[in-house]
């Protein structure tokens, strides 16, 4: 299995500002990696495939960057809205998630 | 625009069968890979496994002893029975389509999800 790892565990920004958001995977997925967007309550929304193309509808302040074991999402400049809960995902053997990054104020 | 709805008993006893359906609207359930994922309250995500609309399926290994999805077109729905169940599966339950460009290209990533349900097992 395919383990994922995303640093930091919360991240603490105001709006503005640039977020970057570290996901590590225990060997090489390519570029078979997601991002996706969890608010409370909500389901994920997907944000990036393929490790760096944008879902549709996904502002452009969204972007990721990446291949092999290291990859990188960053947001340009937080939106009030952006602060959430942020996973990674693969798909090599079998989709595997990472344990998720919290954007907070 | 595509949406998914997930339906099932919110209340399972130990050592029962989980039954989940996700009705699809919106679009066809044909020629696209329909998933089942998992979240226990406060934590991550975990997939279950997948079906095909021909009905071909995949699952975690961790949980392909326990696990059965189908797909029934003509309801335009999908299925997930998950048997023999323990506290450790209490959670909310989304169904979620993997996504394709259309050309018949299916990308490794989930694009439309349901709203989820939570299932709680416990006696």
């Amino acid at each position: 299995e395919i383990v994922l790892t995303q640093s930091p565990a919360t991240l603490s920004l105001s709006p503005g500002e640039r977020a970057t958001l570290s996901c590590r995977a225990s060997q090489s997925v390519n570029t078979y990696l997601a991002w996706y967007q969890q608010k409370r309550g909500q389901a994920p929304r997907l944000l990036i495939y393929d490790a760096s193309n944008r879902a549709t509808g996904i502002p452009a302040r969204f972007s990721g960057s990446g291949s092999g074991t290291d990859f990188t999402l960053t947001i340009s400049s937080l939106e009030p809205e952006d602060f959430a809960v942020y996973y990674c995902q693969q798909r090599f053997s079998w989709p595997t998630f990472g344990p998720g990054t919290k954007v907070d104020i | 625009q595509v949406q998914l709805q997930e339906s099932g008993p919110g209340l399972v006893k130990p050592s029962e069968t989980l039954s989940l359906t996700c009705t699809v609207s919106g679009g066809s359930i044909s020629s696209h890979y329909w998933n089942w994922i998992r979240q226990p309250a406060g934590k991550g995500l975990e997939w279950i496994g997948r079906v095909y609309s021909s009905g071909g399926t995949n699952y975690n290994p961790s949980l392909k002893s326990r696990v059965t999805m189908s797909v029934d077109t003509s309801k335009n729905q999908l299925s997930l029975k998950l048997t023999s169940v323990t506290a450790a599966d209490t959670a909310v339950y989304y169904c979620a389509r993997r996504y394709s460009d259309g050309s018949g290209y299916y990308y490794d990533a989930f694009d439309i999800w349901g709203q989820g349900t939570m299932v709680t097992v416990s006696s």
